[in-house]
């Protein structure tokens, strides 16, 4: 089974408009961490956002949020004012377990935005 | 600012050929990782390393190991390249303390 589920293979969005990318996830375990990367044409997993299993508050950093919604399992990427820079592939991808090394990754959505 | 390089962006070789992809991490991170990246695979796991000369196998080690001498620096084998390992093949970094893996800028290998 999938662990990470992103449904939006493409996204088109107009500039300065906000976007959310949808990730959800499937874990038994109480404890694990989402993240959230950018990766441009260029080729290289930028990171842009984390959330902890235990965190009581949506993170946030910068034009980034993450709503975190525990219960359905959905940990969203918000971007708010898009700009043109925006473009690219975004995975979501999760640490199970306390210690966990390994990353699962999302198939990703690649983002595009229109000026 | 963490800042993880990657011996080269493109590399073509020749089936067959011994290949070393050379990483290198300057924070001092325990833990690096070797991914690849495929077009609707997305990335998989293939080595990663806690601390010096300590190895586990990820997902999919086959046709590949891994040597980490030093601390920074953790290189990806591949014994006798094939065909079918020409892929995008990603370096990170991880510190014990935190979640976060930092990604090198990727090199994109063609095996011919």
């Amino acid at each position: 089974a999938q662990k990470i589920t992103q449904t939006q293979p493409g996204m088109f969005v107009q500039e300065k408009e906000a976007v959310t990318l949808d990730c959800t996830y499937d874990t038994s375990d109480p404890s694990y961490g989402l993240f959230w990367y950018k990766q441009p044409s260029s080729g290289e997993m930028i990171f842009l956002i984390y959330q902890g299993s235990y965190d009581q508050q949506n993170a946030t950093e910068g034009r980034y949020s993450l709503n975190f919604q525990k219960a359905r399992k959905s940990a969203n990427l918000v971007i708010s004012a898009s700009q043109l820079g925006d473009s690219a592939m975004y995975f979501c991808a999760m640490r199970e377990g306390e210690g966990a090394q390994k990353l699962v990754f999302g198939q990703g959505t690649r983002l595009t935005i229109n000026p | 600012d963490v800042k993880v390089t990657q011996s080269s962006r493109y590399l073509v070789k020749r089936t067959g050929e011994k290949v070393f992809l050379e990483c290198v991490q300057d924070m001092d991170h325990e833990n690096m990782f070797w991914y690849r990246q495929d077009p609707g695979l997305g990335l998989r796991l293939i080595y990663f390393s806690y601390d010096v000369k300590m190895k586990e196998k990820g997902d999919i080690p086959e046709g590949y190991s891994v040597s980490r001498e030093k601390k920074e620096r953790f290189s990806l084998i591949l014994e006798s390249a094939s065909t079918n390992q020409t892929s995008m093949y990603l370096c990170a970094s991880r510190s014990g303390s935190t979640d976060t893996q930092y990604f090198g800028p990727g090199t994109r290998l063609t095996v011919l």
